[in-house]
């Protein structure tokens, strides 16, 4: 099973600011089967990116995923104020289990 | 639109069954996997299972296996997610979920449903 460990575990960021976020895998991701979602308080996640850099339908393009292989990176490049929220990326693709990240808080400064 | 909608929030003591609920709309239900997670409370997503409604084909998490069961049925284009005897520790809330293809991303969500299990 791949381990998808992410780094920071808090990021404590302004609006206007870029975030960005790191999620590595203990194994090579195949195809790039990795996936980013977000979470706000009381909500459901949402899917903003898969194939490690396609946007899903509605997300804006102040959001964007990069990396392969191992090593992962969701950008946010001008913060706004509902974007913080806490952010899981996943593995997925091929044989189950499909396994998350254990998460990065994004929080006001 | 695609739309997930659960069943509302339960309380049931150890020992009970229950059996919770995921109705698919504005799709073909039956060309798309709907699989279950779970978030036990202020913690991360931990994928339970995953279910093809067109022939009920299930695979499980290690991790969940023999601890629930997912079913659906296909006439009221809704999936299910059973317990037959709960424990404290199945506390959490439970989100149903859309995958294009077995392993697939999650592209639709269920809003969730709380599970408390509380003697």
């Amino acid at each position: 099973e791949i381990v998808l460990t992410q780094s920071p575990g808090t990021l404590s960021l302004s609006p206007g600011e870029r975030a960005t976020l790191s999620c590595r895998a203990s194994q090579t991701v195949s195809n790039s089967y990795l996936a980013w979602y977000q979470q706000k308080p009381g909500q459901a996640p949402r899917l903003l990116i898969y194939g490690a850099s396609s946007r899903a339908t509605g997300i804006p393009d102040r959001f964007s995923g990069s990396g392969s292989g191992t090593d992962f990176t969701l950008t946010i490049s001008r913060l706004e104020p509902e974007d913080f929220a806490v952010y899981y990326c996943q593995k997925y693709g091929g044989s189950p289990p499909i396994t998350f990240g254990q998460g990065t808080r994004l929080e006001i400064k | 639109d695609v739309q997930l909608v659960q069943s509302g929030a339960e309380v049931k003591k150890p020992g009970e069954s229950l059996k919770i609920s995921c109705k698919g709309s504005g799709y073909r239900f039956t060309t798309y996997w709907i699989g279950w997670v779970r978030q036990m409370p202020g913690k991360g997503l931990e994928w339970m299972g995953v279910l093809y409604p067109d022939d009920s084909d299930t695979r499980y998490s290690p991790s969940f296996q023999g601890q629930v069961t997912i079913s659906a049925d296909r006439s009221i284009t809704t999936a299910y997610l059973q317990w037959s005897s709960l424990r404290a520790s199945d506390t959490g809330m439970y989100y149903c979920v859309r995958q294009g293809s077995l392993g697939a991303y999650f592209d639709y969500w269920g809003q969730g449903t709380l599970v408390t299990v509380s003697s």
